[in-house]
């Protein structure tokens, strides 16, 4: 089931460009996440939203700015990214908000690479 | 800290029996999450436990012993398309989930 959509689905960036990355999903979850997964690392959780509202913000750089509109779409707006910033970014959905124990269900990611 | 640690790889044999342990450090428990991850694609969820005890699902099975921090993963009658990264992942008193860094497993033929 793959009800949670990325795009685009890799992305090359020099280090004084704008982007943004777009995930939407399709179950009527009211809960969204975006993580960033490097090699052999966690996935570290960088934003959560819960009913359009921005519920968590675990202490990531000003360059990553996120969009939530409704609770189907949510963006990952990136400027004057760094080449750590280089990795796979996920974007999840739930059904309740992260004080819940659903499941997450993820997208297949963006892969960025910053030059 | 918040810690969670899972092996970084294991093999296996295509139609054995795999268990992929997982052991947490966390400030307070409200359940424990395995997932899996096939290469290039997203992770897709398995199985949740939050009371002791063994929950099995066809071919995989999850065990939960909260006075151990500890959960593994049992995968049976292996198959090659099993060959992925298992993710384990807690939730802690805040609900704020704590991911390990993942268990690749390879199967052999």
């Amino acid at each position: 089931e793959t009800g949670v959509t990325q795009t685009p689905r890799h992305l090359v960036m020099g280090m004084t460009n704008k982007k943004s990355l777009k995930c939407e999903q399709h179950l009527g979850h009211n809960a969204m996440y975006w993580y960033k997964q490097s090699a052999k690392k966690p996935l570290e959780l960088m934003f959560v939203y819960s009913l359009e509202e921005r519920v968590e913000n675990n202490s990531v750089p000003s360059r990553f700015s996120p969009e939530c509109p409704n609770s189907s779409h949510l963006f990952l707006h990136l400027h004057t990214l760094q080449p750590e910033d280089s990795a796979l970014y996920l974007c999840a959905s739930s059904q309740g908000g992260g004080d819940s124990s659903y499941e997450q269900y993820f997208g297949p990611g963006t892969r960025l690479t910053v030059t | 800290g918040q810690n969670i640690d899972q092996p970084t790889e294991m093999t296996a044999t295509e139609g054995a029996i795999v268990q992929i342990n997982c052991t947490y450090q966390t400030s307070g428990f409200n359940g424990l999450f395995w997932y899996q991850q096939h290469a290039g694609e997203a992770p897709t969820f398995l199985s949740y436990n939050v009371l002791d005890g063994l929950e099995e699902k066809g071919r995989f099975s999850s065990f939960l012993s909260r006075s151990k921090g500890y959960s593994y993963l049992l995968l049976k009658e292996l198959q090659m398309k099993d060959s992925a990264s298992y993710l384990c992942a807690v939730k802690d008193s805040n609900y704020q989930l704590i991911w390990g860094a993942g268990t690749k497993l390879i199967i052999k033929p």
